[in-house]
């Protein structure tokens, strides 16, 4: 049962444009998101996040969008560059116990020249 | 450099095999989760420990075991390998038992069993 999704496997974007990476949800206990960005050969590191009662957070190029009634969030990008190829997870907590991470299977983001 | 340090980061072990994953987690950090990655998919959540003891399990198979330390590193244990073993096996630690405080995450041992 995934109950975060990921549905584009792989994106690619031209240098410069935007990049929306998007991500779904299906438990409605889940108050809390992440962004992690994972390169070759590396962790996950954290990006953004953003709780529920908010539905926009903002840090320089990256602004993630949160749509409760939809259970969608989204990450923009703006604007890509080179150095933002990697994979890229979803990630949400529950205000339930312990509140470990529940990952999405990632978007390869390709950021063409 | 993350400060969580993992290792070994590549091991290769034939099928039946045991072998320990280490794992130590950034200073200060009490919490440790373990998480799997197979080919193409997400990170799965195996078992978290907090502060030496076990907080949560996720979808670990009965082969697998895990522990945390007193010094806080933790070790996971995976006996009677098989081939779908293969996989990404990442640690993370936060400095709670809550993880909206924030994960730090090991660059991961690749388990490759033949």
């Amino acid at each position: 049962d995934q109950q975060v999704k990921q549905n584009s496997p792989s994106l690619s974007v031209q240098e410069g444009r935007i990049s929306i990476l998007n991500c779904d949800y299906t438990n409605s206990m889940f108050d809390y998101f992440l962004w992690y960005k994972k390169y070759p050969a590396e962790g996950p590191t954290f990006l953004i996040s953003i709780s529920s009662i908010k539905d926009k957070n903002e840090d320089g190029r990256f602004t993630v969008f949160l749509n409760k009634s939809a259970k969608h969030l989204s990450l923009h990008i703006v604007p890509s560059q080179p150095g933002d190829s990697a994979v890229y997870f979803c990630a949400a907590l529950s205000n339930f116990g312990n509140e470990k991470l529940t990952f999405g299977t990632g978007t390869r983001l390709t950021i063409i020249p | 450099d993350s400060g969580v340090t993992q290792t070994p980061k590549h091991l290769i072990t034939a099928t039946g095999q045991r072998v320990t994953l280490r794992c130590s987690p950034r200073s200060g950090d009490l919490s440790v989760y373990w998480y799997q990655q197979s080919l193409d998919q997400g990170l799965q959540f195996l078992i978290q420990y907090y502060n030496g003891e076990e907080r949560a399990k996720g979808n670990i198979l009965e082969r697998f075991s895990a522990q945390q330390f007193p010094d806080l590193h933790s070790e996971l244990n995976l006996s009677s390998l098989e081939l779908g073993d293969s996989a990404l096996y990442f640690c993370a630690s936060s400095p709670r038992d809550r993880g909206r405080y924030g994960y730090t995450f090991g660059s991961g041992t690749r388990l490759t069993v033949v």
